[in-house]
């Protein structure tokens, strides 16, 4: 049972466009929200999370939305650059805690120059 | 934010063998964790590495397969133990100090 899901496994944009990459869960347990990015070779490293008494936070290029009627979140990247080009990891947490995360299985994100 | 030295960063070991991974944070971090991410899947928890204590394991992972050392800190110890092929995968440490920060990841292939 996948509770937090990433549908689409790749996603292709052009240089100074915006990236909008999705991320579903089920379990509404879930209170906090985060983004990693994964470079090949690399960890991943930590982009932005958002709890859930907000439903947006935004740091420089990248805005994080949450609907938690819908169970839904998504990353926002604008503008997007060829730099960005990595997988890009959603994961959740609950009671308020970002450690004991559950992952989706990433979105390679191509951004073309 | 926590820097995490993670070794050997990639490993090919024949199977029936046993590998240990060790990771060394650059400061005191309470929670220490191990995933997995086997090929073309999600980073999956294999333990908290408590300091102290025995780790505690989530559902489907064992200690006799997966035994993790945490002497103190800032430092742990994950062995994977009697390899088979199925265990090829990247083994990232994880620690926690208000946002989760991984190692780069040790990528391992059982032959």
């Amino acid at each position: 049972d996948q509770q937090v899901k990433q549908n689409s496994p790749s996603l292709s944009v052009q240089e100074g466009r915006i990236s909008i990459l999705n991320c579903d869960y089920t379990n509404s347990m879930f209170d906090y929200f985060l983004w990693y990015k994964k470079y090949p070779a690399e960890g991943p490293t930590f982009l932005i999370s958002i709890s859930s008494i907000k439903d947006k936070n935004e740091d420089g290029r990248f805005t994080v939305f949450l609907n938690k009627s819908a169970k839904h979140l998504s990353l926002h990247i604008v503008p997007s650059q060829p730099g960005d080009s990595a997988v890009y990891f959603c994961a959740a947490g609950r009671g308020g805690s970002n450690y004991k995360l559950t992952f989706g299985k990433g979105t390679l994100l191509t951004v073309n120059p | 934010s926590a820097v995490i030295s993670q070794k050997p960063s990639r490993d090919i070991c024949q199977r029936g063998t046993s590998l240990t991974i060790q990771c060394q944070v650059d400061s005191q971090v309470t929670m220490m964790f191990w995933y997995r991410q086997q090929p073309g899947q999600s980073l999956t928890l294999i333990a908290t590495a408590n300091q102290g204590s025995e780790a505690t394991y989530e559902s489907g992972f064992v200690i006799d397969k997966f035994p993790i050392s945490r002497p103190n800190l800032t430092f742990s110890t994950l062995t994977v133990s009697n390899m088979s092929p199925e265990d090829s995968s990247i083994y990232l440490c994880s620690a926690e100090q208000g946002k989760a920060f991984f190692g780069q990841g040790t990528r391992l292939t059982v032959v």
